[in-house]
């Protein structure tokens, strides 16, 4: 089984639907990511999750939001899609080194792809 | 602000060529990681190596070797003897020491290895 596990794998949705894409692991890692592939511009970050009680915003966090149930789980929903929010979306996890402040490697799940008609 | 530019969108090579892929970056820390990440046709994310800016040493693993120069900013990539299973997205990330691993990637490059 893989370490990091996002659900739905494929989703297709109508415009103003409410979609949530839940994200687990069992690494037992604190820190959790939600990430926004596009063709041509990378994987940009929505929000990412320090611990339980920490949540953050990243550099597109506009119509997404996230809840960290548990360390283990991380989910993110689009209130009311838009076609623009036509993606593939990637869960990720790391944990940082002893003594450092910065891990950087991040274990991605297999991505939820999403498309909003 | 961190930015990373992969300024080759494609690359097409016939099997056993060598192929660099060019990653250029961006940052005001001093203290910094970089990675590269292959992306495969299933579409999962697969990590390939992490260097800190520390260490400008080229590392060499296989058929797989980097170049990390801090004077040009550039940590490159390089394939060597390509084979098909190559073929794939290549991406290029940043994480600078304070941002916790929130990894600014690059625009990725589409390589694609002909027998």
């Amino acid at each position: 089984d893989a370490d990091v596990t996002q659900t739905p794998r494929n989703r297709i949705t109508k415009t103003g639907k409410r979609i949530m894409l839940e994200c687990s692991q069992t690494k037992g890692h604190d820190r959790m990511y939600w990430y926004r592939q596009d063709p041509g511009l990378g994987l940009r970050l929505i929000y990412y999750s320090f611990d339980v009680k920490d949540i953050n915003k990243g550099e597109i966090s506009d119509g997404y939001s996230v809840s960290r149930q548990a360390q283990a789980k991380f989910s993110l929903s689009l209130e009311s899609a838009i076609p623009n929010q036509t993606a593939l979306y990637f869960c990720a996890t790391s944990d940082p080194p002893a003594g450092r402040l910065n891990t950087g490697e991040l274990f991605f799940g297999e991505g939820s792809r999403l498309t909003v008609l | 602000a961190q930015k990373v530019t992969q300024a080759q969108t494609e690359i097409s090579v016939v099997e056993k060529e060598d192929v660099t892929l060019d990653c250029v970056y961006e940052t005001r820390d001093t203290t910094y990681y970089l990675f590269w990440y292959k992306q495969p046709p299933s579409g999962e994310l697969v990590f390939l190596i992490r260097r800190n800016s520390f260490d400008e040493q080229n590392e060499i693993s296989g058929r797989y070797s980097w170049n990390f120069q801090k004077s040009t900013s550039s940590f490159n990539f390089t394939i060597t003897a390509s084979q098909v299973v190559d073929s794939a997205v290549y991406f290029c990330a940043l994480s600078e020491e304070t941002s916790g691993s929130r990894l600014t990637f690059g625009e990725g490059t589409q390589l694609t290895v002909n027998p």
